[in-house]
């Protein structure tokens, strides 16, 4: 079975400092990678995506995402946090075998001003 | 506009009730899940479809039931037989073409508390 490893279950960081969001996943196949994000008492959101070619992905509100192969992780940056990035964000992995999605337990991002 | 509907927000239940979570979708979308979140376990799945009359069970089936009689609603019963039912549940459904899953689109959420 697949997994999904959040290291971190909160970040706290300064606003317009860098952050990353770390992800390790377990797989022994090719695999689908997501970052989701939730805001308080809301369903998820997707904030980027990695199916196949480039290895950097990036989402339209400044996050990005490096599939790493050999590492088998999926990390998220910002190079500047606003206080509006202040949610939960969660890594997923598609399992090609039945179909759904496998999410981490979450790393909740807290920014400060 | 497409999107997941799900309802109510809130839903309050007295122990030994059945519940029905309401879940539809009118993204025309072939398959459907149901999720649900407990503060620090993330997301775990409970039961999924990838098409009309068929479902599967996912990591934690056990108390819940499911029908997929429409292409666009996927109710979720939570019986007397779970022992833990506050949390908040999320459906979701995708494409389900392809041999992975591209994407999965999410509702906003019912919080279920028991009494």
């Amino acid at each position: 079975a697949q997994s999904v490893t959040q290291l971190d279950s909160q970040v706290p960081v300064f606003e317009e400092a860098p952050v990353e969001l770390r992800c390790n996943y377990s797989s022994s196949v090719s695999v689908y990678l997501f970052w989701y994000v939730q805001y308080p008492n809301q369903g998820l959101q997707l904030l980027l995506k990695y199916l196949s070619g480039s290895t950097l992905v990036e989402s339209i509100n400044g996050f990005e995402a490096e599939f790493n192969k050999s590492q088998t992780s999926f990390h998220l940056r910002k190079p500047s946090v606003h206080i509006s990035d202040t949610a939960e964000y969660f890594c997923a992995v598609s399992d090609t075998g039945r179909r759904a999605l496998t999410f981490g337990s979450g790393t909740r991002l807290q920014v400060q001003p | 506009d497409g999107g997941i509907t799900q309802s109510p927000k809130y839903l309050f239940r007295k122990e030994g009730q059945n519940v029905t979570l309401s879940c539809e979708q009118n993204l025309n979308h072939d398959a459907m899940y149901w999720y649900r979140q407990d503060p620090g376990q993330g997301l775990r799945l409970i039961y999924y479809s990838q098409i009309v009359n068929d479902f599967q069970k996912g990591d934690i089936a056990e108390g819940y039931s499911v029908s997929r009689e429409k292409k666009e609603s996927f109710p979720l019963t939570v019986t007397s037989a779970q022992k833990n039912p506050t949390a908040f549940y999320l459906c979701a459904s995708s494409t389900g073409q392809g041999a992975g899953v591209s994407e999965q689109f999410f509702g906003p959420g019912t919080r279920l508390t028991v009494l």
